[in-house]
């Protein structure tokens, strides 16, 4: 089983919707991302929480909103998303700085209709 | 600026094949880390090897061996008899310090088929 957990594992949204994606680990890693990759492309960085407050957010558009209520929780939260938002949302959380590599989840698959 | 090049898209063998990946990175930074991560058709990235930018030194890991040269800028991962478990897209990754934190970039992946 993988150590990071993401929930749901598939969701379907409107373009009017608000929804929420779920990250969770607890192997006392301090540093926690998100990362979005379309089919056939590599993963892009979009948000890196370090020690709860978010240090890196790579121009990522207003319609998504991160959260680190604590150390062991990263959550993203959309609204107003647009079809071509629809990819695979992966979490991963790492010690430290992130130099050792990283712990991913299975991600989010998300559809946006 | 940071890249990372991995030039072969797809590559098809067949299983008890040895097969090698090839993977290029530019960087000016003189400390960085590079990986390799498996991507299974789950989804999962799943962390294989991490190396730093002084330690040169080649690694074994059972039928997986990785060759880091910085003379030629490439980290390459190689299968020895290779598996139908193997199949699955494998991405080269390059980190370094930037405001913030370590950022990681990753290359285009190859996506690696094992035929029975």
């Amino acid at each position: 089983d993988t150590e990071v957990t993401q929930t749901p594992k598939h969701l379907v949204m409107g373009m009017t919707n608000k929804k929420s994606l779920k990250c969770e680990q607890h192997m006392g890693h301090r540093a926690m991302y998100w990362y979005k990759q379309k089919a056939k492309k590599p993963p892009e960085l979009m948000f890196v929480y370090s020690y709860e407050k978010l240090s890196i957010n790579e121009s990522v558009p207003s319609r998504f909103s991160p959260e680190c209520p604590n150390s062991s929780l990263l959550n993203l939260h959309l609204h107003a998303l647009q079809p071509e938002d629809s990819a695979l949302y992966l979490c991963a959380s790492s010690q430290g700085t992130g130099a050792k590599g990283y712990t991913f989840g299975s991600g989010t698959r998300l559809t946006v209709v | 600026a940071q890249k990372v090049t991995q030039a072969q898209t797809e590559i098809s063998v067949v299983e008890k094949e040895d097969v090698t990946l090839d993977c290029v990175y530019e960087t000016r930074d003189t400390t960085y880390y590079l990986f390799w991560y498996k991507q299974p058709p789950s989804g999962e990235l799943v962390f294989l090897i991490r190396r730093n930018s002084f330690d040169e030194q080649n690694e074994i890991s059972g039928r997986y061996s990785w060759n880091f040269q910085k003379s030629t800028s490439s980290f390459n991962f190689t299968i020895t008899a290779s598996q139908v478990v193997d199949s699955a897209v494998y991405f080269c990754a390059l980190s370094a310090l930037r405001t913030g934190g370590f950022k990681t970039i990753f290359g285009a992946g190859t996506r690696l088929f094992v035929k029975a």
